[in-house]
């Protein structure tokens, strides 16, 4: 079966950094997405990485590694707006998106 | 990005009557738009796959013949749904995929239903 796994919630403080996981075990590969959804809102994308590495936008960074079926979200600099729910996707063979139940992230002040 | 509009973003409506939202693709066309459920607490959950100008292909366990998808053109997919019952009270999302490399998806505002 096709399966995401992320921390269901974590904890961090304003101004520092916070890194969630996000392994994955899917039929195919055709990228991964990482999300940011505040709640009663649509998510909104964050990154896409399709090649192994980091790639950083800004205060943050997203890392794939396609052989250990691993990525993670780097979130540096924490502000309080960045207390949300971050959601890890991956595009199978087939081009559907597998999605993760998503991270709670709560920052305190 | 691609923009993408969602109509109505809320609506409330009784139980056995049908509603349509509409999804647009403001400044991109595209080929491939997807519905997405989220219920409180959880996370999304895919419901069709439109393809402009052809069926829907829909998610194992989504009636076909309750949430009516049709993408007429390539800015426009609408989902009916058809005689609304309480336990359809969602959060509706659509989004579109560029046909670019790599291929990216952005998402619509969302549309909550409530019925009741």
């Amino acid at each position: 079966g096709q399966n995401i796994d992320q921390p269901t919630e974590m904890t961090a403080t304003e101004g520092a950094i916070v890194q969630i996981n996000c392994t994955y075990q899917t039929s195919g590969f055709n990228g991964l997405f990482w999300y940011q959804q505040h709640a009663g809102e649509a998510p909104t994308f964050l990154s896409y990485n399709v090649l192994d590495g980091l790639e950083e936008k800004g205060r943050f960074s997203s890392f794939l590694s396609r052989s250990k079926g691993y990525s993670y979200l780097l979130l540096k600099e924490l502000q309080m707006k960045d207390s949300a729910s971050y959601l890890c996707a991956v595009v199978d063979s087939n081009y559907q998106l597998i999605w993760g139940a998503g991270t709670k992230l709560i920052i305190k002040p | 990005g691609a923009v993408v509009s969602q109509h109505p973003s809320w609506v409330i409506c009784k139980s056995g009557t049908s509603v349509k939202i509409e999804c647009r693709s403001l400044d991109f066309q595209a080929t491939t738009m997807f519905w997405y459920r989220q219920f409180p607490k959880q996370s999304l959950m895919l419901m069709a796959t439109s393809n402009e100008g052809s069926k829907a292909t829909y998610e194992q366990g989504v009636e076909k013949d309750k949430f009516l998808i049709n993408h007429a053109s390539l800015t426009l997919s609408t989902l009916t749904v058809t005689s609304a019952h309480p336990e359809d009270s969602s959060f509706y999302i659509c989004s579109v995929l560029t046909s670019g490399s790599p291929r990216e998806q952005y998402f619509g505002p969302g549309t909550r239903l409530t019925v009741t």
